[in-house]
């Protein structure tokens, strides 16, 4: 079955500071959803990428998608406290149904 | 607005008990999904559903079972719940196709 690794587990970093998580997928992938979960919150969609090579922006948010359709990151350009919280990549293989395969999620605090 | 319920955001249940999760969804969704969350592991797929009546195993669906008598609600059902039971639980929705799933505030279970 498709395997999931992201990287890393966990990033504190100073306010200011920029972040970035990163998805790798074992599988070539038919698209890639990134979701953010607030603490105590549930997960909310960001962003979906599609095309091989594809970048896309959401103010300081930067998410790519690999040439080879494999991987993808997201970068957070001088973080602010409401960026914390953490970060899934859910990759779809194309399976029927819409079934997603989350990563393990990159937890990212930010200290002011 | 979209909108993902579900019944309790806290529950406190015996070892032994029957216990069921509802989740209803008001945007008329085919596929209807149930995920538990622990810490480190990230989401992971219990069952999902695709159409009333229909169901497909995810990646972990041993001491669980769903109901989808009416496409707007999805049930989870512990059988006979057990402490390592203990959990987020995560409903989510989305159309077909590998579309945005939107996710319930979730249920935190505490088997005693």
């Amino acid at each position: 079955g498709q395997q999931v690794m992201q990287i890393p587990q966990y990033q504190h970093v100073q306010e200011g500071e920029d972040f970035t998580t990163y998805c790798n997928s074992s599988t070539t992938l038919s698209n890639i959803q990134w979701y953010k979960q607030r603490p105590g919150g549930h997960p909310v969609f960001l962003i979906q990428l599609v095309k091989s090579g594809e970048v896309k922006k959401q103010k300081r948010l930067t998410f790519q998608f690999g040439e080879a359709k494999k991987n993808s990151s997201l970068h957070i350009t001088a973080t602010q406290t409401t960026d914390v919280g953490t970060y899934f990549c859910a990759p779809h293989g194309g399976t029927s149904y819409g079934k997603l395969t989350f990563g393990q999620g990159t937890i990212l605090t930010v200290h002011p | 607005d979209v909108k993902v319920t579900q019944s309790s955001r806290y529950l406190v249940k015996r070892t032994g008990e029957k216990v069921f999760l509802e989740c209803v969804q008001d945007m008329d969704h085919e596929n209807m999904f149930w995920y538990r969350q622990d810490p480190g592991l990230g989401l992971r797929l219990i069952y999902f559903s695709y159409d009333v009546k229909m169901k497909e195993k995810g990646d972990i669906p041993e001491g669980y079972s769903v109901s989808r008598e009416k496409k707007e609600r999805f049930s989870l059902i512990l059988e006979s719940a057990s402490t390592n039971q203990t959990s987020m639980y995560l409903c989510a929705s989305s159309l077909v196709g590998g579309n945005i799933q939107y996710f319930g505030a979730g249920t935190r279970l505490s088997v005693l």
